[in-house]
């Protein structure tokens, strides 16, 4: 079973457009919810993160939104540039019995045209 | 600053084969972790420890160990290569028990023939 959902598998934008991945989870014990960026032959790297006690996160063009209620949560990239262009991956996180648990999703692949 | 290193970065083995992928951090995180990565089906947890001496399933944790003697290194053994094996393999760890940053290494791909 998928703990968290991701939608869509591929998305292509026009430069200077937004760009924006959607995410769902069940678990309401997640408590922090990342995004990872993954350019090809690397490891993922986070590129923001939030926590559920607030609904929206700004760090330069990324913005993460995040709806309790709805247990979702999207991200937007505003003017979106090809060096964007990677595969993007949420994750939803909680501290269980035996430890630190992540679950991601099954990623987005960006490609922004020039 | 080394951060989480992964050794090799790629390899073929045979059908029956067994290799050690190597994971090292120099960060003295105490949880490390390994996915397999498939196309279009995100990362796949396969084991990770919480500490030295300490290690768990993960939700694909068939035809792999672990084992994690030191903080720094956790290493993930397949016995016997079975071509559904085929995947990139990424070694991550995290400073401490609540959410932060997981660092990744650059990923171990694997194939086998």
């Amino acid at each position: 079973q998928q703990q968290v959902k991701q939608s869509p598998q591929s998305l292509i934008v026009q430069k200077g457009g937004i760009s924006i991945i959607n995410c769902a989870y069940e678990n309401t014990a997640f408590d922090y919810f990342p995004w990872y960026q993954q350019f090809p032959g690397k490891g993922p790297a986070l590129l923001i993160a939030i926590r559920p006690d607030v609904s929206e996160k700004k760090e330069g063009r990324f913005t993460i939104s995040f709806n309790k209620s709805a247990k979702q949560f999207s991200l937007h990239i505003m003017d979106s540039q090809p060096g964007d262009s990677a595969t993007y991956f949420c994750a939803a996180s909680m501290v269980g019995n035996t430890g630190n648990q992540f679950y991601f999703g099954t990623g987005t692949s960006l490609t922004v045209i020039p | 600053n080394a951060g989480v290193t992964q050794t090799p970065k790629f390899r073929i083995l045979k059908i029956g084969q067994s290799m050690t992928l190597q994971c090292t951090q120099d960060m003295n995180h105490n949880y490390m972790y390994w996915y397999r990565q498939d196309p279009g089906m995100g990362l796949k947890l396969i084991y990770y420890s919480v500490g030295a001496g300490i290690t768990d399933k993960g939700e694909v944790p068939n035809g792999y160990n672990v084992s994690r003697s030191t903080t720094e290194d956790f290493p993930l053994r397949l016995e016997l290569a079975a071509p559904s094996q085929t995947s990139v393999y990424f070694c991550a760890s995290l400073p401490n028990d609540r959410g932060t940053e997981a660092f990744f290494g650059q990923g171990t791909r694997l194939t086998v023939v």
